[in-house]
């Protein structure tokens, strides 16, 4: 059973960047079938798809977003990574790191609460 | 990007009726269309992929319908544990977008 767990900082400060670490266990990050993404969801509000990566290091990013993102992937380490720049309060959200194929998100991270203020 | 649309917001049935979820997309999404299911504190889970398709595990009460713009989630007899929220997301166009979801609660 693949399993994905999100790691780095909970506060982040107004205008600084957002670096989360998704690290997968259970299988292959470099596995055909999945890509890996970053979904977030603001307290009390839906989901938004910040971004995604193919194994083949293809990305394609929200265009709401794609100015300040940057989604990479460390295949020896079997980990992924976000990056989101010049961060503001409408940031604060619970970000996700999943793993989804055909478009549809089979795995999900626990989630990991980003709240931006200084 | 296509905007989806759930209604109603909150929808309140008692347990053992059926409860009826709807999902409109702003565009023809084809059969584009999964379904998710989130209770508190958890993270979602995938009921319906295809508009249609049952995922793996997912008790046959649950049943969806349509394509194109118009989708329907149905919940046969709801048991205690179907009460959550309900998103709708299309994945014909990228980014895939979600629904703003349906809270299903106990009458």
């Amino acid at each position: 059973q693949v399993q994905l767990q999100e790691s780095g900082p909970g506060l982040v400060k107004p205008s600084q960047t957002l670096s989360l670490t998704c690290t997968v266990s259970g299988g292959s990050i470099s596995s055909g079938s999945y890509y890996w993404s970053w979904i977030r969801q603001p307290a009390g509000k839906g989901l938004e798809w910040i971004g995604r990566i193919f194994t083949s290091g293809t990305t394609n990013y929200n265009p709401s977003l794609k100015s300040r993102v940057t989604i990479s992937v460390d295949t020896s380490k079997n980990q992924f990574s976000l990056k989101l720049s010049s961060v503001t309060a409408a940031d604060t959200a619970v970000y996700y790191c999943v793993g989804a194929v055909a478009g549809t998100v089979l795995y999900w991270g626990q989630g990991t609460l980003v709240t931006v203020s200084s | 990007e296509i905007v989806m649309t759930q209604s109603p917001a909150t929808l309140s049935v008692s347990p053992g009726e059926r409860a009826t979820l709807s999902c409109r997309a702003s565009q023809s999404v084809s059969s584009n269309l999964a379904w998710y299911q989130q209770k508190p504190g958890q993270t979602p889970r995938l009921l319906i992929s295809g508009a249609s398709t049952r995922a793996t595990g997912i008790p046959a009460r649950f049943s969806g319908s349509g394509s194109g713009t118009e989708f329907t989630l149905t919940i046969s007899s709801l048991q205690s544990e179907d009460f959550a929220v309900y998103y709708c997301q299309q994945y014909n166009n990228w980014p895939g977008t979600f629904g703003q979801g349906t809270k299903l609660e106990i009458k």
